[in-house]
């Protein structure tokens, strides 16, 4: 198989806050891992690339400095959305792509933000 | 740039067969990918299709025209579990995939 996992599930913080969002492969080793953002009724929009031992590949009007993302190992990456306000509540989502294999992106469950 | 266009809501019956399609303009071209998405719920992978022709798994079909830009999503003997949004993405030169806005799909019994 090929399962992601993230943790958590649900957030809600106050506006301000930061928040980590974590993101693992649990039965393959992931050298690349992606991370989307999706609102209400809307398709997924790729935020930044995330590859192992480097740092994250940002989308055009994705702030570096808010969303930080650190793909420490070949297993884990992290989103910290800094200083968090009401209009960042959304669905995030992470994809993983197997070491060596072929192109196809699996998907985490997701993280529901609510920031109030 | 990329543009992929998807019908926005479909509607079939139990029991039937529904095609849902995908064009896309895109800049780049790797494959392109059809993902099942329910509500409140991550994508699943459904297929993926690099060559021209027909790939079929099981109730599902998926066909690629590189040469046209479209693709095409065909499920057979419809469930009321199969209600739900259905993304078209490619994959472009970066290993990027970039979604379309989803088909979303009622089954009536």
């Amino acid at each position: 198989g090929a399962v992601v996992s993230q943790h958590p599930s649900r957030v809600i913080c106050k506006s301000g806050t930061s928040v980590k969002i974590e993101c693992r492969s649990l039965d393959f080793q992931a050298t690349t891992m992606f991370w989307y953002r999706q609102f209400p009724k809307q398709s997924l929009m790729l935020m930044a690339t995330s590859n192992e031992g480097s740092k994250a590949t940002y989308e055009q009007g994705v702030e570096k400095d808010k969303f930080l993302i650190n793909h420490a190992s070949l297993t884990l990456s992290t989103l910290t959305v800094t200083s968090a306000h009401p209009e960042d509540s959304s669905f995030y989502i992470c994809s993983a792509i197997r070491a060596g294999g072929p192109e196809t992106q699996y998907f985490g469950p997701g993280t529901r933000l609510l920031v109030l | 740039g990329q543009n992929i266009d998807q019908p926005t809501e479909m509607t079939a019956t139990e029991g039937a067969i529904v095609q849902i399609n995908c064009t896309y303009q895109t800049s780049g071209f790797n494959g392109l990918f059809w993902y099942q998405q329910h509500a409140g719920e991550a994508p699943t992978f459904l297929s993926y299709n690099v060559l021209d022709g027909l790939e079929e798994k099981g109730r599902f079909s998926s066909f690629l025209s590189r040469s046209k830009g479209y693709s095409y999503l065909l499920l057979k003997e419809l469930q009321m579990k199969d209600s739900a949004s259905y993304l078209c993405a490619v994959l472009g030169s970066a290993r990027q995939l970039t979604f379309g806005s989803g088909t979303q799909l009622t089954v009536l019994p």
